[in-house]
């Protein structure tokens, strides 16, 4: 059965320093692997996404995530963190591109930016 | 110009009642889904309709019951609501082609039951 684990349920970081959200999952078949962002009161949006090719997948608002496949992760980075930033991320796996498939949630990690 | 829309955002109402959201979307997707978020956050699929059709039911209490009218809406009852039944539902769609696999979600309805 498909699992993923998120190290960290909260993370802290100052403005403009790196930010690491940490991400390994369990699957029996290649994933497919997502990183969503969720802000207060809000529903889920789509930040990036592995399928197949490239390991070093570019998302939206300057992050960016690497699939390695011999550690069994998908850790989401920033370069340098916004106050916008603040919100709950979440790591999902899909062993499937199968219409219908579920998406498996990691419980989430809370990333807080300080000025 | 709302992707996936859900209605009503905020639903409160008393154990032993049964209501209704109503899920729609527009992106022209074939596939969508209800996830359950809990008071810790946590995300779990509850249903996948595909085309209209039941593609995954999970372990879901029979008091739970989606109807899909047709491939844009997907509605989800509920009956006889319990105390452990609040939580924030997200409505979600896809298509599964060769190139899109991820999937898109609605605002949430955060249910409250007393």
């Amino acid at each position: 059965a498909q699992s993923v684990t998120q190290l960290g349920s909260h993370v802290s970081v100052s403005e403009g320093a790196l930010v690491l959200l940490r991400c390994n999952y369990s699957s029996s078949v290649p994933p497919y692997l997502f990183w969503y962002v969720q802000y207060p009161n809000q529903g889920l949006q789509l930040l990036l996404k592995y399928t197949t090719g490239a390991t070093l997948v570019k998302g939206i608002n300057g992050f960016e995530a690497e699939f390695k496949k011999s550690e069994t992760s998908f850790h989401l980075t920033k370069p340098s963190a916004h106050m916008s930033d603040a919100a709950e991320y979440f790591c999902a796996v899909s062993d499937s591109p199968q219409a219908g498939t579920a998406l498996i949630f990691g419980k989430g990690t809370t990333l807080s930016v300080s000025s | 110009d709302t992707a996936v829309s859900q209605t009503p955002k905020y639903l409160v109402t008393q154990m032993g009642n049964d209501k209704s959201i109503k899920c729609e979307q527009n992106l022209g997707h074939d596939t969508m889904y209800w996830y359950k978020q809990d008071s810790k956050k946590f995300l779990k699929i509850m249903f996948s309709y595909n085309n209209k059709e039941l593609i995954i039911n999970e372990t879901v209490p029979n008091r739970f019951s989606p109807k899909s009218p047709d491939k844009a809406h997907l509605n989800l009852h509920i009956n006889s609501l319990e105390l452990g039944d609040s939580a924030v539902y997200f409505c979600a769609s896809s298509q599964a082609d060769r190139y899109s696999y991820e999937q898109y979600f609605g605002p949430g309805t955060r249910l409250t039951v007393t």
